[in-house]
C-alpha cells in the first residue's frame, strides 16, 4: 500500500541553524509533491510545490529537493528564526487530483 | 478575501445525534475535499467532490456524507456520530481546471467531540 513517512521525531534547532525535514514514499509515482506549514489549532498553509521533473525548488528562506529515484523529498529552513516553529507536512499528489498527506514534522526554532 | 469557512468551529455531541459541518469556498473551485487529523495519523481523506454533483470517497468515508449542490459548498454530514469520529476536520478546496500541481486551500477547522 501507499505510504508517506516524515521525521518521525521532532525537531529542535538553535535560531540561525538550518532545519532540514525529509518526506519518504513507497508504492507512490507523485506527479507533484507540495509543502505546508501548519499552526497549532489551524488548517495548513501551502508553502512550495515542485514538480516530478524538477530537482529544487526555492522560496526565500526555504529550499525543496525531490528525488523520484530515492522517493524521498528533503525540505529545508535556512537561518531559521522562532516564527518558523510549526508542523510541516508534505504532500503528494498523484493522476487523480487526490494530495495524500505525511502525518508531518514539528519543529520548534530557539532563540 | 479568498477563504474556505467552515462553521463551527467546535462542537460538543453526543452519540447518535445527527449534525452537519457546513463549508464554503469563494474561490470558485472546482476541487472540495474533507480530511480528519487524528493525532499520528496526520490528515486523512474523507470524501472529495470533482464539482458539482460529483463526489467520491477518500480513504476514511464509513459514517460519514456529503453533498455537493452548489460549487461553493460542501457540507459534511453525520448522520449517527459515534466515539471514534471525535476529531479535527478540515475542510479544503483548489482549483482544478487548469490542470495538477495547483495548492489546497484549507478552512480553520472543526474540533468535533462525541460523548
Amino acid at each position: 500500500s501507499q505510504k508517506i513517512e516524515q521525521n518521525s521525531e521532532a525537531l529542535n534547532i538553535q535560531e540561525g541553524k538550518t532545519a532540514t525535514l525529509t518526506c519518504n514514499y513507497t508504492n507512490y509515482s507523485p506527479a507533484y509533491l507540495q509543502w505546508y506549514r501548519q499552526d497549532p489549532g489551524r488548517g495548513p498553509v501551502f508553502l512550495l510545490l515542485i514538480r516530478e521533473n524538477e530537482k529544487e525548488k526555492r522560496k526565500e528562506r526555504l529550499k525543496v529537493t525531490f528525488d523520484t529515484t530515492l522517493k524521498q523529498s528533503l525540505f529545508h529552513i535556512t537561518a531559521s528564526q522562532p516564527a518558523d516553529s510549526a508542523t510541516y507536512l508534505c504532500a503528494l499528489e498523484g493522476s487523480d487530483y487526490k494530495l495524500s498527506f505525511g502525518a508531518g514534522t514539528t519543529v520548534t526554532v530557539r532563540a | 478575501e479568498a477563504q474556505v469557512t467552515q462553521n463551527p468551529r467546535y462542537l460538543i455531541t453526543v452519540t447518535g445525534k445527527k449534525l452537519t459541518v457546513t463549508c464554503s469556498q469563494n474561490m470558485n473551485h472546482e476541487y472540495m475535499s474533507w480530511y480528519r487529523q487524528d493525532p499520528g495519523l496526520g490528515l486523512r481523506q474523507i470524501y472529495y467532490s470533482m464539482n458539482v454533483e460529483v463526489t467520491d470517497k477518500g480513504d476514511v468515508p464509513e459514517g460519514y456524507k456529503v453533498s455537493r449542490k452548489e460549487k461553493r459548498n460542501f457540507p459534511l454530514i453525520l448522520e449517527s456520530p459515534s466515539p471514534n469520529q471525535t476529531s479535527l476536520y478540515f475542510c479544503a478546496s483548489r482549483k482544478t481546471s487548469g490542470g495538477f500541481g495547483s495548492p489546497l486551500h484549507f478552512g480553520n477547522g472543526t474540533r468535533l467531540t462525541v460523548t
